[in-house]
Formats: structure tokens, sequence, C-alpha cells
């Protein structure tokens, strides 16, 4: 089993610019969430998709992040424009089922950084 | 709303001795699961140990248990027999099955084995 894949693992960016963070989850796996971890704030939820549909997104800080589940396959998390303060550490997970007993398995985080 | 608070920042343990992390939460709902992950420095979000609400015996994963005080709502996890590979940040947290798959975490609590 590869686990959850997130790419790139590093991105450096610089404001302004548009952001594009991936994520394939677990095979089989029917929910997909969006953490962003920062020093000042900690883990927050973003948004979470349940077969491909998004469920909550009331975490999403503002117009500027928005994501996408085109298949059960994979998924995106894009900001435009980028500003220093999204610079954090950014997870995709997935779990089996979309009930909250449902174990969730953590990609391995993408470092995202604007200047 | 749910909120979970891990008051110790930091902690440290000498290998081979026992170490308690605390975790105190707040939901007003009655169906829940409590967890504990680790972050150790490769940021890799591992899970340790999961508790079910309705469930009175306090869950166990080898080396690691929780004592689960559902009327004092604390959740704290006992690390046995401490070893250097132990050494990560630990986080708890909570999900309410009326929120979906949403889980809300605490602060962390960073955790020192000295050999």
């Amino acid at each position: 089993d590869a686990g959850v894949i997130q790419s790139p693992r590093h991105e450096v960016t610089e404001m302004g610019q548009e952001v594009t963070l991936r994520c394939k989850p677990i095979s089989g796996h029917n929910s997909l969430f969006w953490y962003r971890q920062t020093m000042m704030r900690g883990l927050e939820l973003l948004i979470y998709f349940n077969n491909n549909v998004p469920i909550d997104d009331s975490g999403m800080p503002e117009d500027r992040f928005s994501a996408k589940m085109p298949n059960a396959s994979f998924s995106t998390l894009k900001i435009q424009p980028s500003e220093p303060r999204d610079s954090a550490v950014y997870f995709c997970a997935s779990t089996l089922t979309d009930r909250i007993s449902g174990k969730q398995f953590f990609g391995p985080g993408t470092r995202l950084t604007v200047l | 709303a749910q909120t979970v608070t891990q008051s110790q920042p930091e902690m440290s343990v000498q290998e081979a001795e026992t170490v308690t992390l605390s975790c105190t939460y707040d939901t007003s709902e009655s169906d829940y699961y409590l967890f504990w992950y680790k972050q150790p420095p490769s940021r890799q979000m591992i899970l340790v140990i999961r508790q079910e609400a309705y469930k009175q015996q306090n869950a166990t994963e080898n080396r690691f248990s929780v004592n689960f005080q559902k009327a004092a709502k604390s959740f704290s996890l006992k690390i046995s027999d401490s070893q250097l590979g132990d050494a990560a940040m630990y986080f708890c947290a909570l999900g309410v099955e009326t929120s979906g798959s949403r889980l809300t975490f605490g602060e962390g609590t960073q955790l020192t084995v000295n050999p």
C-alpha cells in the first residue's frame, strides 16, 4: 500500500503566483481531507470530500483557496493569488468511510513557502 | 462547537521510563471519538491510538494506553518504556459523528526522550 501521496513535497513561490498542491488518496478510500498546519493556528481542516463531493468547506480561509476532486484518485488544492501568510504545511488525508470512526491516514505534507 | 486543549507544550522523559501526556476536550455531543496522533520530525502524521466515547474500557496499543475520563472530559496518553523513536509532537484530536469526519486538533505536545 503506497499510502497517501502528495506532491510537491516542497514549494517555494513568490507572492501573487498560483500554487497547486496535489493529492492521491489511498485506493478504495472514499473520503479525503485537506489540512493546513501553522505554528500560530495549529492543524486546521480546510475542506473535506466524500465520494468526490465537497461536504464541508467552512475551513477554507477565503476565495483565493479552491479545492477539487475530479475523481476518486486525485484532488487538488489551489491558491490564487498566493500570499506570504499562506506559508504552511498542507496535509492531505484519506479514510475508508465518511464516519468519524474511520481512521484518517495522512500524506507526508507539502511545505509551502510564499516569499 | 468542539474544543481540544493540550496544556503541556513540552514534555521530556528518560528512555525506558513512563510519561503521560494530557488532553482535555469539550463537546456537547454524546457520540464521538478521541485520537492521539504522533508527528515525528519527518512531519508524517501517524495515528497512535483511538478511543470510542461509548466504550468504558481504555484503549491500548502495545506501549501506548489512554486514560479516558468521560465525565471529566479528559483523555491522557501514557507511553510506557519510552524509546528514542517516541520523540515527536503528539496531537490529541476529537471527532464528532454529527460533524461528519472532521477532526478538531489540540495544540500539540512536543515530547523529548533523553537517552
